[in-house]
């Protein structure tokens, strides 16, 4: 069954700090996607990044980053010299290609502090 | 285009009735699903539909039907409210008939069952 662990439930740090979000997932099987979602105090979530199970590489975009190492089952994303509007709940989830569920880890809450 | 809409933004039932979430999307998207969020429990999938015509169960169906009659609308159904369903409702849509793509999500619905 596919699962996903966010063992982190709140980070808190001072802006510009850097900042990783740790993210476990685990699956049967060999053809997977994995996301990463932002909820900020508004509400909404909002689509960050998508990996499959096939593409290790890792992903930078702008401040954040993504690795993704099938060795540990891990799929971490950082937060380089964070924001204060960084302040949001992030979740990490999980697609097997068989299945048709999207399976969302329980979020991790960053607060970013002047 | 509007997206993902869900109506109503907010809702409060009393033990026992019934109500019904509304939710459409005007991307001609397959895919659409039910999500719930609650405190420390992430967002837990309640029911999901790969196409119009054709539903299935998430990981908390209970309590809980929809139906798909048309590509655009996703209603869910709650038959006999009790407490334990007070929470915030995510709906959500992807192209393509699986869950491996982007899904975009409505801006949610807060129901309290007293």
């Amino acid at each position: 069954a596919q699962k996903v662990t966010q063992a982190q439930t709140e980070i808190s740090v001072v802006e510009k700090e850097d900042v990783t979000l740790d993210c476990v997932y685990e699956t049967r099987d060999t053809t997977y996607y994995l996301f990463w979602y932002k909820q900020p105090p508004s509400g909404e979530l909002v689509f960050l990044i998508r990996r499959n199970s096939f593409d290790e590489q890792n992903e930078i975009s702008g401040r954040y980053s993504w690795n993704f190492q099938k060795s540990t089952s891990s799929f971490n994303f950082t937060i380089t010299a964070s924001q204060v509007v960084d302040s949001a709940v992030y979740f990490c989830a999980l697609s097997e290609a068989n299945t048709d569920k999207l399976i969302f880890g329980t979020g991790t809450r960053l607060q970013v502090f002047p | 285009n509007a997206g993902v809409t869900q109506t109503p933004k907010f809702q409060v039932l009393k033990t026992g009735q019934s109500m019904t979430l509304q939710c459409a999307q005007d991307m001609n998207h397959e895919y659409m699903s039910w999500y719930r969020q609650d405190p420390g429990m992430g967002l837990r999938l309640i029911h999901y539909s790969v196409g119009a015509g054709i539903t299935d169960q998430g990981e908390v169906p209970n309590g809980y039907n929809v139906s798909r009659s048309t590509t655009e609308d996703f209603p869910l159904r709650l038959l006999s409210a009790a407490p334990s369903q007070t929470s915030v409702y995510f709906c959500a849509s992807s192209i393509g008939r699986n869950s491996a793509n982007e899904q975009f999500f409505g801006p949610g619905t807060r129901l309290t069952v007293l």
